[in-house]
């Protein structure tokens, strides 16, 4: 079993819609958690962190549920502008070096 | 504004060449990392630093070394370059926390 495991996708969703991601880890020792954003032939950029309260930036909602080890991000209104690759991100330690990052969901938003 | 560059953002070498691939941060972050990105595997860590001279191996180390002897500057040496080390590498820095990445060179061994 992959350490973080991701759905390649990718989605296919039209403007406006909303679509949802999910991400699971193995290991319930993982304190921290990240979604990046990546762009075609560009480096991954931090997207969001995702706190056990879950935590919203916009358009963008991020949950954790540590009982069942997974992670979602949420896009509500999808953009164009939207469209890249989504990675899972677990850290087995706070700040940690143990970074994991899951291979990555693609999205394409279309109008 | 955090900067991650590298050194090349293509390379096209031969097989048995010594690469050096070079990445500098301007944001006096302890941590640098190389990572290695291919498709459906994302992205794996090769080596990691934590503080100048200092280096750990990560999930994927075979066949690379590394080198951090300042604090701006992790290299990532390929001693003898194979084409199983075609990919996408990614240079990244962080306090801890966040990781800022490079704009990441892509190298063909051929």
């Amino acid at each position: 079993r992959k350490e973080v495991e991701q759905d390649p996708g990718p989605f296919n969703v039209p403007e406006g819609a909303t679509v949802a991601f999910n991400c699971t880890y193995s290991n319930s020792a993982s304190q921290s958690f990240f979604w990046y954003r990546q762009d075609c032939r560009k480096e991954p950029k931090l997207l969001m962190s995702v706190y056990s309260s879950g935590n919203e930036d916009g358009r963008f909602t991020a949950q954790l549920n540590r009982a069942s080890q997974y992670i979602s991000l949420l896009i509500r209104d999808s953009k164009l502008s939207d469209s890249a690759t989504y990675l899972c991100v677990v850290n087995d330690k706070a700040g940690g070096f143990k970074t994991i990052f899951g291979a990555g969901t693609r999205l394409f938003v279309k109008a | 504004d955090v900067k991650v560059t590298q050194s090349s953002r293509y390379l096209v070498k031969r097989t048995g060449e010594k690469v050096f691939l070079e990445c500098v941060q301007d944001m006096d972050h302890e941590n640098m990392f190389w990572y290695r990105q291919d498709p459906g595997l994302g992205l794996r860590l090769i080596y990691f630093s934590y503080d100048v001279k200092m280096k750990e191996k990560g999930d994927i180390p075979e066949g690379y070394s590394v080198s951090r002897e300042k604090k701006e500057r992790f290299s990532l040496i390929l001693e003898s370059a194979s084409t199983n080390q075609t990919s996408m590498y990614l240079c990244a820095s962080s306090f801890p926390g966040e990781q800022y990445f490079g704009p990441g060179t892509r190298l063909t061994v051929t």
